[in-house]
């Protein structure tokens, strides 16, 4: 079985500071993780994604992620964060080669206050 | 090009009611996906379509939910004798493929209340 945990539901920083949103998963086999980010009112798009080759992978709007085996994380890092940053973030998790049952963690909310 | 479009956006209806949830997703994509998406839980798998194969329905928490999709195109996710947990966003979300990589596109979400 795989699953994921979100250490933090809520983070709140301050406009230009970096942030990390932490994520850990647990799987009997390799994994591919998904970071998911849903804007106020708006569905859910994809952030990033590591499938493989190098660990450390770069998403839009400046977020990247580093996927640490030995450690079973994949932390979502951002080195200076904007207002319009503020969204609800998800990681998520597939292994056993099919993309359907994609389990996504609860949630991290990330507020950026100026 | 256009998303995955969900209707209605939002729904309000009395225990006890059946109510049909409406997924259009992105032309040519053959896979298709509905999600539960509870107040402060992540997402919970309920269904998955994928071409003409039979769809896994391994995720619907009870005979009371139901799904059909038409060849590669509408899904309809309907709900029988709704009860006040079934409150929650439905999320639906189509991909390119079932290949692992594949990005999940999702739609807005239903938003339904069971009073």
């Amino acid at each position: 079985a795989q699953s994921v945990t979100q250490l933090d539901s809520q983070v709140p920083v301050f406009e230009e500071a970096p942030v990390e949103l932490r994520c850990n998963y647990s799987s009997s086999v390799s994994v591919y993780l998904f970071w998911y980010v849903q804007y106020p009112n708006q569905g859910l798009q994809l952030l990033l994604k590591y499938l493989s080759g190098s660990t450390l992978v770069k998403g839009i709007n400046g977020f990247e992620a580093e996927f640490n085996k030995s450690q079973t994380s994949f932390h979502l890092r951002k080195p200076s964060v904007h207002i319009s940053d503020t969204a609800e973030y998800f990681c998520a998790v597939n292994s056993g080669g099919s993309n359907y049952k994609l389990t996504f963690g609860k949630g991290t909310l990330l507020t950026v206050n100026p | 090009g256009a998303g995955v479009s969900q209707s209605p956006s939002n729904k309000v209806t009395e225990k006890g009611k059946d109510v049909e949830l409406r997924c259009d997703p992105i032309s040519g994509h053959t896979a298709l996906y509905w999600y539960r998406q509870r107040l402060g839980q992540g997402l919970e798998f309920l269904i998955y379509f994928q071409g003409n194969s039979a769809p896994d329905k391994s995720g619907l928490p009870s005979d009371r939910f139901s799904a059909e999709r038409t060849g590669e195109s509408v899904s309809t996710l309907t709900i029988q004798r709704t009860q006040q947990e079934d409150s929650a966003v439905y999320l639906c979300a189509s991909s390119l493929s079932q290949g692992s990589g594949s990005p999940l596109h999702f739609g807005n979400g239903t938003r339904l209340t069971v009073t």
